[in-house]
């Protein structure tokens, strides 16, 4: 299995930009996790969908971030405009639909802004 | 409020044993989850308990003690490839939602 895989692996970009992260899950997984981590924050859960659905976005810190899940294998966090402080490690993770107590992360989306 | 405490940084030697305690807070309880991360890399899971007890894998041992709000990770014949960030998470949902704790560095010294 491929596992969790996240695009891009590097963003640099310059404030006031919009930066789009991907996520494809494993196949067979129905719940999907965005994180942000930070130094200051640690692991912040900002959204989770299940079955393609938004359960909880009470994580998502403004209305700059969005996500959206159109189909079981794949998924994107969009934050515009970016700010210098939206810099962070974003993951996604995915998990069976059977509650094991794991999440697979996928390697994470590594976001500087300027 | 919901919280998770464990301690910032241990600091043991080769072959030591070592143990990172973690107290939980939270609006709902499903089990209590163990991860391990590299600098520069993804959390990957170690163990998970939802129920009391000592769940044993290799070389790691986790506990649960629900009544307490409080679990271990026991982390015996250290390496130094377990130099390492470990977090504990709770599982707080059916949905799969956990929250983390900031996260033990664990430093493995010759």
């Amino acid at each position: 299995d491929a596992g969790v895989i996240q695009s891009p692996r590097h963003e640099v970009t310059e404030m006031g930009q919009e930066v789009t992260l991907r996520c494809k899950p494993i196949s067979g997984h129905n719940s999907l996790f965005w994180y942000r981590q930070t130094m200051m924050r640690g692991l912040e859960l900002l959204i989770y969908f299940n079955n393609n659905v938004p359960i909880d976005d009470s994580g998502m810190p403004e209305d700059r971030f969005s996500a959206k899940m159109p189909n079981a294998s794949f998924s994107t966090l969009k934050i515009q405009p970016s700010e210098p402080r939206d810099s962070a490690v974003y993951f996604c993770a995915s998990s069976l639909p059977v509650n094991t107590g794991e999440l697979f992360f996928g390697e994470g989306s590594r976001l500087t802004v300027l | 409020g919901q919280s998770l405490e464990q301690p910032s940084e241990v600091t043991a030697v080769e072959g030591a044993i070592v143990q990172i305690n973690c107290t939980y807070q939270t609006s709902g309880f499903y089990g209590l989850s163990w991860y391990q991360q590299h600098d520069g890399g993804a959390p990957t899971f170690l163990s998970y308990n939802a129920l009391d007890g000592l769940e044993e894998t290799g070389r790691f041992s986790s506990f649960l003690s629900r009544s307490d709000s409080y679990g271990y990770l026991l982390l015996q014949e250290l390496q130094m490839k377990d130099s390492a960030s470990y977090f504990c998470a709770v599982l707080t949902d059916s949905w799969g939602k956990f929250q983390f704790g900031a996260g033990t560095q664990v430093v493995v010294t010759p």
